[in-house]
Parts: structure tokens; sequence; C-alpha cells
């Protein structure tokens, strides 16, 4: 099993400004994905982050909006730049361990942007 | 990508099976169909995988049609806490690059 762990649980920004999200996991993982869950909606895969290489963003993202770093085998952070009330939205981290098995995910960072 | 379709909402009665389908008719022959299920916007939980075969774990079963264009994820005995957002996904990719793509989801209400 996988404990990961997001900081902040919840934040109120302003718009315009910036949050940087943390994902800590507690064994070492080669590749973690960050997913955005807009209210009421299904989750969207935003990016894969491996260690050691840049991130790779689905249709609709980009590197500006949501920068993503990738220092080691088990921690990585999404930046939400710029924000507007449209950003407001649960923001999660997921690992697999071990492949084809289980994915882990956090319990996410619920942002509203004002 | 293969995407899967499901059915906005359901029901069943507290101690009955509750049968939750998903189509996936464009599934690739490597992609796995994955269930999860979200409870109150908690980060999602994982139920149960497969390929080809049936399968079963403590918490659910579930069926995979010969063309693997679609599938059932089967709960028993359904409880009152089992009323959550079921998920149906595929993973997609190999072994060192995938992903999975979540479907809209099934919301289940279990009834005392």
């Amino acid at each position: 099993s996988a404990v990961i762990s997001q900081k902040p649980s919840r934040d109120i920004c302003q718009r315009g400004t910036s949050l940087t999200i943390q994902c800590q996991v507690d064994s070492q993982v080669t590749m973690m994905f960050w997913y955005r869950q807009q209210p009421g909606q299904s989750l969207t895969l935003i990016a894969t982050a491996n260690q050691g290489s840049e991130a790779t963003y689905e249709s609709g993202f980009v590197i500006d909006k949501f920068p993503i770093s990738r220092p080691n085998l088990t921690f990585s952070t999404l930046t939400v730049s710029n924000m507007s009330p449209e950003d407001s939205s649960i923001y999660l981290c997921s690992v697999e361990p071990y492949v084809k098995t289980e994915a882990f995910f956090g319990q996410g960072t619920r942002l509203t942007v004002v | 990508d293969a995407k899967t379709t499901q059915p906005t909402s359901m029901d069943c009665a507290e101690g009955r099976a509750a049968n939750l389908p998903c189509n996936h008719s464009t599934i690739s022959g490597n992609e796995y169909v994955y269930w999860y299920r979200q409870i109150h916007s908690q980060g999602p939980q994982y139920i149960i995988h497969g390929l080809k075969n049936n399968e079963t774990n403590e918490m659910a079963s579930l069926i995979i049609t010969e063309d693997r264009k679609s599938s059932t994820l089967i709960l028993p005995h359904a409880t009152l806490r089992d009323t959550a957002v079921y998920y149906c996904i595929v993973r997609v990719g190999g072994d060192s690059s995938y992903k999975l793509i979540f479907g809209s989801g099934t919301r289940l209400l279990v009834r005392p």
C-alpha cells in the first residue's frame, strides 16, 4: 500500500495569485499523477510526473498554468498559477506503487478562488 | 483513449446486490478495467480491476463480457455505507507509461 499526504487540505485564494500543492508519499514511486475534480464532476488527469524528467500534460492543461515539480521519488508539487474562480476544484495526487495494481489517491486539496 | 459510459445514478435496497454496468466499447486488448468509488469527495478508493477474466475480492465481483466491451461491478450485499459515486475506469498504456481515464461515474444510493 501507499500513504499519501497532501497539503494544504483546503485553501481560499484571491484571483490572480498562485497556490502550490504538495504531495508526499511514504514509499518511492516512479510515476505520480495529478488530477482535477471540478464541482460535481469526475476526475480529469492534469499531468503525469516522473522523477528526473518534465511532466507530461494532458490535452487542455499547460505547464505555464500548472507547473509541476518532481524532485525525488516520494514528493511532487503542483502549482495553480494566476488563479481565477474557474480553477476552484479539488486537486488530487495519485500513485501506483506496483504496476497494474491498485492506485492510491490523496485526500485532495479543496481550492476556492474568490 | 478508450472511454467508459455509465448510468448517472442507481439505487438498490440494503442487503440486496447492487449491479453497476459500464460500457467500454473502444477498449484495447491490453487495457485494464478498474473500479473505484468516492465517498463525500474523499480521495477515490480502489475496489477491483480486471483484464479479461472475471474477478472477485472481499469487496466486490467484476464481470467482464467476452468481447470486453462492457463490464458489471457487483456489490453482493449492499450496505448504507456503500452509498457513493462509483467510477468505471480504463487503464491505458503499458508498464512504463500509463494513465487512468475516469468515466463520469454512477451515483449509487443504498436505501434502508
